[in-house]
């Protein structure tokens, strides 16, 4: 069973980097045949995208978001990481991360369980 | 980006109903089109992917139709732990995005 589990700083001031990683247990990022995405849930309950990785490094953002956003991996401690720049209000949400196969529709099948992250002085 | 538009935003059903939520698509996704139900502190769960595959250990009462740009999503026999969220979501091009959600909840 694979297990994903988001950590880092609940609050972060306007202006700064927020940096997340995500554990993933039960399989390995470095096996290939799967995307590792973050998403965002903002706290009206809608759901955004922010981008994802492939072992390889590959990556691809949502555009919205690709001046600020950075994911990257740490194949040895099987982790992968979210970094966003340039923090604002409107960053505060719950943050996942969650892993979509390389099937039809790349459905995100495994998801952690959030981590809320505020933007606030 | 491709806008993904879900009907009703919310609905009031009871326990033994059938409801449908429905899902469009601002231009054709042919069938890249997945179901999340979503709990009150918790992370979505998928329910359907591509459009209408049951995922693995989801109940047969949840089912998944549409193609191109209309999608459907029935719930028949509605059970209690079915009041909840659902969202749809595309991964038909950069960048996947997510209906606004349809929330169903006891009449």
């Amino acid at each position: 069973q694979v297990h994903l589990q988001e950590s880092g700083p609940g609050l972060v001031k306007p202006s700064q980097t927020l940096s997340l990683t995500c554990t993933v247990s039960g399989g390995s990022i470095s096996s290939g045949g799967y995307y590792w995405n973050w998403i965002r849930q903002f706290p009206g309950k809608g759901l955004e995208w922010i981008g994802h990785m492939y072992y390889s490094g590959d990556t691809q953002y949502n555009p919205s978001l690709e001046s600020r956003v950075t994911i990257s991996a740490d194949t040895s401690k099987n982790q992968f990481s979210l970094r966003l720049t340039s923090l604002t209000a409107a960053d505060t949400a719950v943050y996942f991360c969650a892993r979509s196969p390389f099937v039809v529709a790349a459905p995100f099948d495994y998801w952690g369980q959030g981590t809320l992250v505020t933007v606030s002085s | 980006d491709i806008q993904m538009t879900q009907s009703p935003s919310s609905l009031s059903a009871s326990v033994g109903d059938t409801v449908t939520i429905t899902c469009r698509a601002s231009q054709s996704i042919t069938k890249n089109l997945n179901w999340y139900q979503q709990k009150p502190g918790r992370a979505p769960n998928l329910l359907i992917h591509a459009a209408f595959i049951l995922q693995s250990g989801v109940p047969s009462r949840f089912r998944g139709s549409g193609f191109g740009t209309d999608f459907t999503l029935t719930i028949s026999s509605l059970q209690p732990e079915d009041f909840a969220n659902y969202y749809c979501q595309h991964s038909h091009s950069i960048p996947w995005t997510f209906g606004q959600g349809t929330r169903v909840e006891v009449k």
